[in-house]
Order: structure tokens, then C-alpha cells, then sequence
């Protein structure tokens, strides 16, 4: 009954390829998200959905392309990848925001990515 | 960047409270603090939040100062498996900005 899961839990792959990385929530969620923990261990996010509506894109590279089919998944399709992607990408989710201004997210377990 | 300055690193023996601090000098009126941790090789886990008042829960309590510009996260029986980084985060809307956190080593 994992609130928020991952898959693959590592990944490695050849320079150039082009893989996904799939997260599903089951806490009926309306947000979700992808961060990034590089080798330095600074987790910084990459995208928010809201409803299958992007709504945070940070400066991320165009290679990197959130799919959300429906509001329980959010997917990764990283393009043409390369060694500086190499890091653990964390899925999160959260309720909508609500009239606090804010809720709580929930991390899904990681998933390595390296890039060889 | 991160709104938050906290110690790098900290030890507490095993079964003692760990007090962890954070400065946060220019909250604004409309955030919050947010605490998280990250124990090692896992998805950053929620432990408490508050805005203006004292707040506890079945993990921890976080005491805010009455001007909001710092907060302690108490772990009132700190075990081994508190080892973890802590983030002290502000945030005021959905976008949770993660700093360098305050590894916090337990030991007994």
C-alpha cells in the first residue's frame, strides 16, 4: 500500500538513449511532482502538475518531458540522454493547494539514474 | 535559494532530545516552516510544519519564535535511526526549495 512508488528503483543506461521513469500515487492526490538529487545531495524540483496541468517548469532542459495521464501518475521521458543526468530523480505529490497557501508532499522512494 | 540557514552538522547521543535549528530572517507574513528529513538512500520524508504557533505531533514538535525569523525542530527521544539530513524549508506556495539540511548523526 505505498502511497507513492517508482519505477524503475535504478536505472543504467547508455549516453544518447532515451528512458522513462514512471510514478503513481494512490493517495488520491491532485499535485504531483519531479525533483532532482545530484551528487551534491541539493534536491531542486523540475516540474509540478496540477491536475494533468503543467504548473511549475523550472529550467530544465527540453529533453526532459513530464507526462501525466491521469492525475494518480506522472511520468519522466528524458530524450538523448547524457552524463550530467546522471542523479536520483524523487517523485512527490501533494493535496491541491488549499487556502493555506500550501500542503505537505509526500516523496516517492527514488529512482538512480546513471548514464554511462 | 534557499530562505533558510542551518548548521551543518550536529550529534546527539541516543535517547536524549536533538534540538535542530534554522534561521529563516525574512519570512514573510504567508509562510510557512516546513521541516523534512532525508534518511540515507530515501525519499525526503515529512515530519511537522507550523506558520505562527508552537506544533506537535507523534515525531516532533517545532517551537517558532514570536517574530518568525528562526524555529527549532525538537526530537524529544532522538534513536539511531533519527541519522538523517533535516531540512528546514519556508515556503509559501507549492514549491518546496531544499537546502544543504543539518546531518544530524545519532549515537549511541
Amino acid at each position: 500500500d505505498t502511497a507513492v512508488s517508482q519505477t524503475p528503483k535504478y536505472l543504467v543506461t547508455q549516453m544518447g538513449n532515451d528512458k522513462s521513469i514512471k510514478c503513481e500515487q494512490n493517495l488520491g492526490h491532485d499535485t504531483m511532482y519531479w525533483y532532482k538529487q545530484d551528487s551534491k545531495k541539493f534536491l531542486k524540483i523540475m516540474f509540478s502538475y496540477n491536475n494533468k496541468e503543467l504548473i511549475i517548469n523550472e529550467t530544465v532542459p527540453n529533453r526532459f518531458s513530464p507526462k501525466s495521464p491521469d492525475k494518480a501518475h506522472l511520468n519522466l521521458h528524458i530524450n538523448s540522454l547524457e552524463l550530467g543526468d546522471s542523479a536520483v530523480y524523487f517523485c512527490a505529490s501533494s493535496q491541491e493547494i488549499g487556502a493555506s497557501g500550501t500542503d505537505t508532499q509526500y516523496f516517492g522512494p527514488g529512482t538512480r539514474l546513471t548514464v554511462l | 535559494d534557499a530562505k533558510t540557514t542551518q548548521p551543518t552538522s550536529m550529534d546527539c547521543a541516543e535517547g536524549r532530545a536533538a534540538n535542530l535549528p534554522c534561521n529563516h530572517s525574512t519570512i514573510s507574513g504567508n509562510e510557512y516552516v516546513y521541516w523534512y528529513r532525508q534518511i540515507h538512500s530515501q525519499g525526503p520524508q515529512y515530519i511537522i510544519h507550523g506558520l505562527k504557533n508552537n506544533e506537535t505531533n507523534e515525531m516532533a514538535s517545532l517551537i517558532i519564535t514570536e517574530d518568525r525569523k528562526s524555529s527549532t525542530l525538537i526530537l524529544p527521544h532522538a534513536t539511531l535511526r533519527d541519522t538523517a539530513v533535516y531540512y528546514c524549508i519556508v515556503i509559501g506556495g507549492n514549491k518546496l526549495v531544499f537546502g544543504a539540511g543539518t546531518i544530524l548523526r545519532v549515537k549511541s
